[in-house]
């Protein structure tokens, strides 16, 4: 069974960092493109990063450029998210998805506030 | 990026009712679009992907269409356990955008 399971989230002050992790399990983690989605409190859904198979490649959303690194570690099959700069409007739940797109996590909600 | 835009953004209906949800790109995305169905506190449920193909354990009352811009997610008989709020996504370009949601709500 594919499992994504989250974790790393919290209270951080504006212009603070945090990084969330994303453990996978059920599945072959190497082989398949890895992304992150966030969620807004009672909003819509949100792109953040999107990283390949081989970690080789990493996409942005280009409100986020330059403050989130998405990175991963295919011998531990985790997936994580550097974030960095961070702003009240950043505050969200951060859903681990796999490419595929039918397997979510259960999400980390991160809060921004001082 | 490629504009995602849903609609109705909201609506009401009963038991029983024929529901439909419509989501246009803003350019030619193909087949490239999945439609989600999400509940309070829950993660998106993936229900049609690549337009018209119904996910696996989804039940049949659910049905996609569209190419190109324009989508449709139809829900031929409304029923309890159907009330949520619906999104759209498209997959044509690795940066993901989603529609803004349509909650659909009990009349």
């Amino acid at each position: 069974e594919v499992q994504l399971v989250e974790s790393g989230g919290g209270l951080v002050k504006p212009g603070g960092s945090l990084r969330l992790s994303c453990s996978a399990s059920g599945f072959t983690f190497s082989s398949y493109a890895m992304h992150w989605v966030r969620q807004t409190p009672g909003k819509g859904l949100e792109y953040v990063s999107a990283i390949t198979n081989d970690g080789d490649s990493t996409f942005y959303a280009d409100s986020l450029k330059g403050r989130f690194a998405i990175s991963r570690d295919n011998s531990r099959n985790m997936l994580y998210l550097q974030m960095s700069g961070l702003r009240p409007e950043d505050t969200a739940v951060y859903y681990c998805v796999l490419s595929s797109a039918v397997h979510w996590g259960r999400g980390t909600l991160v809060t921004v506030s001082s | 990026d490629i504009q995602m835009t849903q609609s109705p953004s909201s609506l009401s209906a009963s038991v029983g009712d024929r529901v439909t949800i419509t989501c246009r790109a803003s350019q030619s995305i193909s087949s490239y679009l999945n439609w989600y169905q999400q509940k309070p506190g829950k993660a998106p449920k993936l229900l049609i992907y690549a337009a018209s193909s119904l996910q696996s354990g989804v039940p049949s009352r659910f049905s996609g269409s569209g190419s190109g811009t324009d989508f449709t997610l139809t829900i031929s008989s409304l029923q309890p356990e159907d009330f949520a709020t619906y999104y759209c996504q498209q997959r044509y370009i690795t940066s993901w955008t989603f529609g803004q949601g349509t909650n659909v709500e009990v009349k």
